[in-house]
């Protein structure tokens, strides 16, 4: 598949399984956060965003955690589906005067197993 | 009812040719940007125009030149392309040019032989 030859981060689970992605980021100005999931052959899918003046926000199935303290990121899906399995990448904005740049994560690739 | 369309999803052209790619939103976004994904899936900012004007320009090659003929459609022209070129291309879209989500075009394969 699409995997082969790729070096990102791996994450493999079980069906049901909740599973948790994470992303150093590296820009401490930074006040703006998205999760994007990619399958194979697609573009990237808008996930949940969050802003830096909050530490947590959930969605449906996903929950974004925010360190700032650390500059961390992480993405959480409970009940992890076949479905879910796909390239997952962080994305941050520095705002101001960087406009609408986004800086992307490497990646990680989520299988889930049935 | 696509959000954000590109056309083609593939092409494959000779090194020195010049080739275009289109992108079009149908959300009523005022800014629209460019993308390149490299084969280690590494994607990267080339351009954003907001309302027509160009707001962000990485340091692309000048071979590479966005139009913008109105705010629901940005293309992309490439002259005299190289091998290096070869990867796949997205087009997106926000409401706002800072803090709103972008949404992904599906892609443009590109193969420079």
């Amino acid at each position: 598949g699409e995997s082969v030859g790729l070096h990102l981060p791996t994450l493999s689970v079980q069906e049901g399984d909740n599973s948790i992605i994470n992303c150093a980021y590296s820009n401490s100005a930074s006040d703006y956060f998205i999760w994007y999931k990619q399958e194979s052959g697609k573009g990237p899918q808008f996930i949940i965003d969050i802003r830096s003046n909050m530490d947590k926000r959930q969605g449906q199935r996903v929950t974004v955690l925010l360190n700032k303290t650390v500059k961390h990121l992480s993405l959480q899906i409970a009940a992890t589906q076949p479905g879910d399995s796909a390239v997952y990448f962080c994305a941050e904005n520095a705002g101001g005067t960087s406009y609408g740049k986004l800086t992307f994560g490497q990646g990680t690739i989520l299988t889930v197993h049935p | 009812d696509t959000a954000v369309s590109q056309t083609p999803k593939y092409l494959v052209t000779q090194m020195g040719n010049d080739k275009s790619i289109k992108c079009e939103q149908n959300l009523g976004h005022d800014t629209m940007y460019w993308y390149k994904q490299d084969s280690k899936k590494f994607l990267k900012i080339m351009f954003s125009y907001n309302n027509k004007e160009l707001i962000i320009n990485e340091t692309v090659p000048n071979r590479f030149s966005p139009k913008s003929p109105d705010k629901a459609h940005l293309n992309l022209h490439i002259n005299s392309l190289e091998l290096g070129d070869s990867a796949v291309y997205f087009c997106a879209s926000s409401q706002e040019t800072s803090g709103a989500p972008q949404f992904f075009g599906p892609g443009t394969r590109l193969t420079v032989l």
